[in-house]
């Protein structure tokens, strides 16, 4: 158990449709990641948050955005969904931008 | 900006044999190289990671790797393999010369099977 946490685990929604997917990171972890893994495009890095700002952004759709709360929880937010966006999403945290990045065990997203 | 290439999207060796799992990468920067490995319906979990110190990098469940400039590759290898080692393997570097440990630029995987 890294200490990462994502919730839901699973999600099934229609095409159109909008979600959010969260994740808490580990206890005192200052930085968040989120990544899309899908067998087409493999693991890719969406975006970063440090402490509540937006440190970096990766190839994150427009229709995606995400925050990060005063608690350090974050949230990524997923409109307007299309088939080609049902993957694997992953959370990962680190003390630090410094240092290691510890994965959540993702949020595997259905779109039908 | 970082690429890495992972030679072998299928590995598979035998109970107790060698393993090897290559990665070569591309950076602009001084890379920092990581190995993570992924078991079915879990996350990521590091193995290792090499940040400009020591050239061979032990990690977890006796992986290690060694970080070679000339050849711009980070190997994983392991003596003897078990069923447990059964996995996809990540190499990753991270972006921005490792002002950013957790933003990183993945291989496209390796699937390393055991046999008995």
């Amino acid at each position: 158990d890294s200490g990462v946490t994502q919730t839901p685990k699973h999600l099934i929604t229609a095409t159109g449709q909008r979600v959010t997917l969260r994740c808490s990171p580990r206890s005192g972890d200052l930085s968040v990641y989120w990544y899309q893994q899908s067998l087409d495009q493999g693991l890719q890095f969406l975006i970063q948050y440090y402490n509540g700002e937006e440190r970096a952004k990766g190839n994150i759709l427009e229709r995606f955005s995400a925050q990060q709360f005063p608690d350090l929880h974050s949230e990524l937010n997923l409109s307007s969904l299309e088939l080609g966006d049902s993957a694997l999403y992953f959370c990962a945290s680190s003390v630090l931008a410094q240092t290691e990045a510890f994965f959540g065990q993702g949020t595997r997203l259905t779109v039908v | 900006a970082q690429s890495v290439t992972q030679l072998g999207s299928h590995v598979s060796v035998s109970e107790g044999a060698l393993v090897l799992l290559r990665c070569n990468y591309s950076s602009s920067v001084p890379p920092y190289l990581f190995w993570y490995v992924q078991y079915p319906n879990q996350g990521l979990q590091l193995l290792l990671k090499y940040t400009s110190a020591a050239t061979l990098v032990k990690g977890i469940n006796g992986f290690e790797a060694e970080f070679k400039k000339s050849e711009t590759s980070f190997h994983l290898t392991k003596p003897s393999a078990h069923m447990s080692d059964a996995a996809e393997y990540f190499c990753a570097v991270s972006d921005a010369g490792g002002t950013s440990y957790g933003k990183l630029t993945f291989g496209q995987g390796t699937i390393l099977t055991v046999h008995p």
